[in-house]
């Protein structure tokens, strides 16, 4: 069974500028979540899809950070204009449902540098 | 916002140790809690999803207690191999909300 892929693996750029960060979640899972995971710190949850529409997105900055998930599979973080301190892994996630009893599978994450 | 600690933050240990680390996380109205462990370059990978109070996991020589009265979790590793290091992360929900929480994680250096 194929994980989750994310893409690119690494990224570095400078402030304001922008940058995309695409996931393709397990097949046949419902759930998508984004997480920001800075360096000392445990993931934060950024915003959860259930199949196209959003769960949660309180912690979502949404004046500069926005995703979608438009066909209810793959997804789509942008983060437009960059700060410092954006710079981090950026982990995607699926499990089969939402309801937290089952077990998330994370892809490998893409690390941002802003510079 | 949920607090969800835990501890210790780092640790060292000589291949052949045992060792042990703890997730802390609010007492009330708990759901779920998850441990995973998370190499360097790879993704996170999930150990153990535990439900109820006083459940006790295991996975080869890794296993997880639960006391959900008291708010914590242990994990423990018996005999510990280089392949172990690793960051340990825990994450916690709670039956009002719908976010998984998750601590800062222990991460686990294993000499050989």
């Amino acid at each position: 069974e194929a994980g989750v892929a994310q893409s690119p693996r690494y990224k570095i750029i400078e402030k304001r500028q922008s940058v995309a960060f695409w996931c393709n979640p397990i097949s046949g899972h419902a759930t998508l979540y984004w997480y920001q995971q800075i360096l000392g710190q445990g993931p934060k949850l950024l915003i959860q899809f259930q199949n196209n529409g959003v769960v949660d997105d309180s912690q979502l900055p949404k004046d500069r950070f926005s995703a979608e998930r438009l066909k209810g599979v793959d997804s789509t973080l942008k983060i437009q204009p960059a700060k410092l301190e954006d710079s981090a892994v950026y982990l995607c996630a699926s499990s089969l449902t939402g309801k937290y009893t089952g077990e998330l599978f994370f892809g490998e994450g893409s690390r941002l540098t802003v510079l | 916002i949920l607090n969800v600690e835990q501890s210790p933050q780092s640790l060292h240990v000589q291949e052949g140790d045992s060792t042990n680390f703890t997730c802390s996380f609010p007492s009330s109205n708990f759901y779920a809690l998850h441990w995973y462990r998370w190499e360097t370059a790879k993704s996170p990978e999930a150990l153990f999803v535990m439900t109820l109070n006083g459940d006790e996991k295991k996975k080869g020589r890794i296993s997880a207690t639960l006391n959900t009265k008291e708010g914590y979790s242990y994990l423990y590793i018996k005999g510990s191999q280089p392949e172990d290091s690793a960051t340990y992360l825990c994450a916690f929900i709670n039956n009002a909300g719908n976010m998984l929480t998750f601590g800062g994680g222990t991460r686990l250096m294993v000499k050989p």
